[in-house]
């Protein structure tokens, strides 16, 4: 299984500061993927980093990949009580995307 | 900014009743998906469907399951005879090529089943 696993399963921060993320997966990839989940809601995908990338911002995100190691890491800076939500990863090779157990971010205010 | 709709939001039904979960996904994607999620739990794929025939399936996707794309605009999930277990929410997915080609998925708000 080329599922990830995201680690910590659950994370709890004050707004303002950051939060990191991170998830491990097993097989090799073509790309590997963050999505965000609200409570009862469906995934939203945040960013996809390709296996040739290192590193790669959006906004406030900024991915890592690490194909040497499996792993792969999520930064969101500056946190904010709207980013409250579980995050996936999820990677992918020649198969569809398999996703891990999540990390639920809760940032208070 | 399209997206994918499903209907009904929640569903509940009774112990051995059959079940269709219905999708529109976003008009121009090919490939098509359903996952699911156990409350609380990890995100499980089920099935992807490509070209009107199912791509690939998991183990869970056993012979209780079937999908169908009646016309050009529905993606439907089919669950012959329900079981506790398969209360879950399920998660429709679309994208315009295959995941593996650096795409991602557009996910709709699911359907939440209950079984009872």
């Amino acid at each position: 299984s080329q599922q990830g696993e995201e680690d910590p399963q659950a994370l709890s921060i004050q707004e303002g500061e950051n939060a990191t993320m991170n998830c491990s997966y097993k097989t090799s990839i073509n790309n590997l993927q963050w999505y965000r989940q609200n409570s009862g809601r469906g995934l939203v995908h945040l960013i996809l980093i390709r296996s040739n990338e290192r590193e790669k911002h959006s906004g406030r995100l900024r991915v890592t990949l690490d194909t040497s190691k499996k792993s792969s890491s999520l930064l969101i800076t500056a946190s904010r009580a709207a980013d409250t939500a579980s995050y996936f990863c999820a990677s992918s090779g020649n198969t569809p995307l398999v996703f891990g157990k999540g990390t639920r971010l809760s940032v208070i205010a | 900014e399209p997206e994918v709709t499903q209907t009904p939001s929640h569903q509940v039904t009774q112990m051995g009743q059959e079940v269709i979960l219905r999708c529109v996904p976003i008009s121009n994607h090919l490939y098509f998906y359903w996952y699911r999620q156990i409350l609380g739990q990890k995100v499980e794929f089920l099935v992807s469907f490509y070209n009107n025939e199912i791509s690939e399936k998991s183990e869970i996707f056993d012979d209780q399951f079937s999908v169908e794309r009646p016309d050009g605009s529905n993606f439907t999930l089919k669950i012959r005879s329900t079981k506790l277990e398969d209360s879950a929410m399920y998660f429709c997915a679309s994208t315009l090529v295959g995941t593996g080609q650096n795409s991602p998925l557009h996910f709709g708000n699911g359907t939440r089943l209950t079984v009872t």
